[in-house]
Parts: C-alpha cells; sequence; structure tokens
C-alpha cells in the first residue's frame, strides 16, 4: 500500500521570505501522480501544484515550485516570497497512473509572521 | 476555482436522525468522491463513483451510503447518525478523460452529532 509522510506538524515563515514544506512516499509503482493541496481556515480544499511522476522537470506555479526527486521518493514545496494568504494546511497526496484515490499525508500548518 | 458545491456547510443534529449531505459539481467530471477528514487531520476516502449507477466503498468504513443517479450530483446519506459520525466531509470530482484526473474539492461540510 502507497504511505505519504509528512515530517512537519507545523512551520512558520516570516513574509517575502522563503519556506519548503517536506514530503515522502512509499510506493513500488512507477507511473504516478503527486499534488500538493491547500486548505485554508475556511476549510476549502485547493490545488496548490501536481507533477507527473513520468516528468524529470520539476513543476513550477508562480511562487509554488517543487523539488521532485524520484529515486529518493521526495516530493517538496518550496513557497517563495511567502504571503499571509499562504497560511494554511498543505498536504501532500499521491495518487497511481491507473488508481482512483488520493493518499494523503498529515498535513503540515504553514503559519506567516507579518 | 473549480465548479463543486456542498449543502449544508454546517450541520447541527440529534443522534438517531437521518441526515443527506448533498455535492454537486457543474463540470461535467465523471468521477466523483466522498473523503472523511477529522479536524487537523489527513482525508480518508469513503466512497467514490465512476458515473452514473456506478458507486464503490473506499478504505476507511463508513456506515453511510451514496448514490449516483445524475452525473453532476453526488449525495451522502446517513440513516441514523450518531456522534461517532461528527467529522467533517469533503466532496471532490474529476476527470478521467484528463491524464492528471486531478481531484478538485468542494468546501465540505461540517457535521455535529449530538
Amino acid at each position: 500500500a502507497q504511505t505519504v509522510t509528512q515530517s512537519q506538524p507545523e512551520m512558520s515563515v516570516q513574509e517575502a521570505e522563503t519556506v519548503t514544506l517536506s514530503c515522502t512516499y512509499d510506493t513500488s509503482e512507477s507511473d504516478y501522480y503527486l499534488f500538493w493541496y491547500k486548505q485554508p481556515p475556511s476549510r476549502q480544499m485547493i490545488l496548490v501544484i501536481r507533477q507527473e511522476a513520468y516528468k524529470q522537470q520539476n513543476a513550477t506555479e508562480n511562487r509554488f515550485s517543487v523539488n521532485f526527486q524520484k529515486a529518493a521518493k521526495s516530493f517538496s514545496l518550496k513557497i517563495s516570497d511567502s504571503q499571509l494568504g499562504d497560511a494554511a494546511m498543505y498536504f501532500c497526496a499521491y495518487r497511481g497512473a491507473y488508481g482512483n484515490k488520493l493518499v494523503f499525508g498529515a498535513g503540515t500548518i504553514l503559519r506567516v509572521k507579518s | 476555482e473549480a465548479d463543486i458545491y456542498q449543502t449544508p456547510r454546517y450541520l447541527v443534529i440529534g443522534t438517531g436522525k437521518k441526515i443527506t449531505l448533498e455535492c454537486s459539481q457543474t463540470m461535467g467530471h465523471d468521477k466523483m468522491y466522498w473523503y472523511q477528514q477529522d479536524p487537523g487531520m489527513e482525508l480518508h476516502l469513503i466512497h467514490y463513483s465512476y458515473g452514473v449507477n456506478s458507486t464503490e466503498k473506499g478504505d476507511l468504513s463508513s456506515e453511510s451510503t451514496v448514490s449516483r443517479i445524475r452525473t453532476e450530483h453526488f449525495p451522502l446519506t446517513l440513516e441514523s447518525a450518531r456522534p461517532s459520525h461528527t467529522s467533517q466531509y469533503l466532496c471532490a470530482s474529476s476527470d478521467w478523460r484528463r491524464s492528471t484526473d486531478t481531484q478538485y474539492f468542494g468546501p465540505g461540510t461540517r457535521l455535529t452529532v449530538l
């Protein structure tokens, strides 16, 4: 069974600074997708960024980028120029290429200090 | 932002009542999902559907039931609510025709059973 581990229950970052959230996963599949979701206090889950495992290039979306290390089964999220609106719970998630379900990590609470 | 809606957003109800949580999406997605999330915890899949008249149980055992009579509608029903059902319920949908099959989430229903 696939598992996703987020080892940082909470992280803090100063406004305008950069922060990296860690995620590791375990799978025997070779083809899969990885996601970072953001869940602000209003609790609507929003997709931040996604990565196809077959792509070597790391995904980027504006201030958000990932460091995808397939051999190490690592998928960290970097947030540059942090903003107050980035404060939320961040979930790393895995889905097999032919699967239906998302496997979620336990989440990391990100606090942004002004 | 994804066009997926859930009602009610908040529900407080007494033990033994029958409840239905509504989920609708206007994106024409074939796949729909229900997740259960306790506060500050990861999400667990409880039901999913490939399309009309298709429903499957997820990994987390749940006493709830679902139906899929229309593509856009995926309601979840609890025949007799109990305090152990207190949780947040998140609905999601995805388009299998897109290679990433990314899931988009509704705002959630926070259920409290007294």
